[in-house]
């Protein structure tokens, strides 16, 4: 079946400094992937979406210098969260949209917990 | 803009009861729609995946039924153990492929 990677599985940081989070599909190629972050005990709101070869689309609130999204191949996107603040600490969760798919089904990454001090 | 919606937020049954879990949306201009779980702190698995042709999908215990005319899919699981334990989330993938999920209902089986 189609598995999503996400690395790291945790990171935690320095206020200030950045911190930048894989997004691997392993088995099918993805021109769209997806991030989300989640607050405890929230559902999942979609950040942006990030397309290979072109600049990603941002969700109204999210800050594109902010949280930078570069999606260089059909198999990998990053999100790379800049001058980290407390604020920024959730789960972090990508998705990836399979091309051959006939669904248009998402497969999930397992998620990356970032924690800001 | 579609708003998802989950009843109840929360519930705990004694091991054996069936579950049943709802969620109503706005916009039935859908793709499909999908239920997960979620382990705390952990990312999504995918349950089931009903189509917007079809009106239910079975897996194992596990059946969710989906009525676009009164915006609803219900998600039923039989015979709940304490395994079962967990968030179960609805999402709908609309025609700009944009997930929008519901917030969850937070499953406790007591064994």
């Amino acid at each position: 079946g189609a598995v999503v990677s996400q690395h790291p599985s945790w990171v935690i940081c320095k206020s200030g400094t950045s911190v930048k989070i894989e997004c691997r599909s392993l088995d099918f190629q993805a021109t769209t992937m997806f991030w989300y972050r989640q607050f405890p005990k929230q559902s999942l709101m979609l950040m942006a979406t990030s397309n290979e070869g072109s600049k990603a689309t941002y969700e109204q609130g999210v800050e594109k210098d902010k949280f930078l999204i570069n999606h260089a191949s059909l198999t990998l996107s990053t999100l790379t969260v800049t001058s980290a603040h407390p604020e920024d600490s959730s789960f972090y969760i990508c998705s990836a949209r399979d091309l051959s798919g006939v669904y248009n089904e998402q497969f999930f990454g397992p998620g990356t917990r970032l924690t800001v001090l | 803009k579609q708003e998802v919606t989950q009843i109840p937020a929360a519930l705990s049954v004694p091991e054996g009861e069936n579950l049943v879990l709802n969620c109503s949306f706005t916009d039935s201009a859908i793709y499909n729609l999908q239920w997960f779980r979620q382990d705390p702190g952990k990312g999504l698995t995918s349950l089931l995946l009903i189509q917007s042709s079809q009106r239910e999908q079975t897996s194992g215990r596990l059946n969710a039924s989906l009525d676009k005319s009164s915006g609803r899919s219900t998600l039923y699981i039989a015979a709940s153990q304490p395994g079962d334990s967990a968030t179960y989330l609805c999402a709908l993938l609309p025609h700009d492929y944009k997930l929008s999920f519901g917030a969850g209902t937070t499953v406790t089986v007591r064994a």
